[in-house]
């Protein structure tokens, strides 16, 4: 049973659009929420995070919203870079205190074409 | 900077073989994990420890056990190879702390590993 899910396993934007990355969870157990950055041949790098007490949390050109009721949330990167080319993880945790176990979806490439 | 080392980043082994893989971190993070990437799988993890000699197992244990004997050093261990072991091999750490998008898992590099 997939408790996150990222439908879509590849997006292409062009340089200087807005990508939007979709994630939805199934688990209302979830409280917080991390999307993860991966480079081909590399470790995956923390980007941004949300706490479900939260609807959007933003960083620079990264905005993350949480629509609780939908159990849904998305990765804005404004404006889209080449660099930004990488395959993105949404990932889920329940338990917000101490609890440090992550629930992982498939991934999502995105590709920024110049 | 947060520094996960795994010892390999290619490593080749045979079906019934003992398959160390190690990993350090140089963070004094409490917690450390093993996870395996496939394609179209995404992330899975296999085992974690929040502590020395502390050990809960992940979504996939089977065939893995893990050893922590030393804060910064985690180790995975495939007690029999088989092919269907045949994957990306990424370990992480973090701090132990209020949420984890506070404190997030940092990755390392990653282990290509194939079993024939």
């Amino acid at each position: 049973d997939q408790q996150v899910k990222q439908n879509s396993p590849s997006l292409s934007v062009q340089e200087g659009r807005i990508s939007i990355l979709n994630c939805d969870y199934t688990n209302s157990m979830f409280d917080y929420f991390l999307w993860y950055k991966k480079y081909p041949a590399e470790g995956p790098t923390f980007l941004i995070s949300i706490s479900s007490i939260k609807d959007k949390n933003e960083d620079g050109r990264f905005t993350v919203f949480l629509n609780k009721s939908a159990k849904h949330l998305s990765l804005h990167i404004v404006p889209s870079q080449p660099g930004d080319s990488a395959v993105y993880f949404c990932a889920a945790s329940a338990d917000g205190g101490s609890n440090y176990k992550l629930t992982f979806g498939k991934g999502t490439l995105l590709t920024v074409n110049p | 900077d947060v520094k996960v080392t795994q010892s390999s980043r290619y490593l080749v082994k045979r079906t019934g073989e003992k398959v160390f893989l190690e990993c350090v971190q140089d963070m004094d993070h409490e917690n450390m994990f093993w996870y395996r990437q496939d394609p179209g799988l995404g992330l899975r993890l296999i085992y974690f420890s929040y502590d020395v000699k502390m050990k809960e197992k992940g979504d996939i244990p089977e065939g893995y056990s893990v050893s922590r004997e030393k804060k910064e050093r985690f180790s995975l261990i495939l007690e029999s190879a088989s092919t269907n072991q045949t994957s990306m091999y990424l370990c992480a750490s973090s701090r132990l702390g209020q949420a984890p998008g506070n404190q997030p898992q940092h990755f390392g590099d990653g282990t290509r590993l194939s079993i024939l």
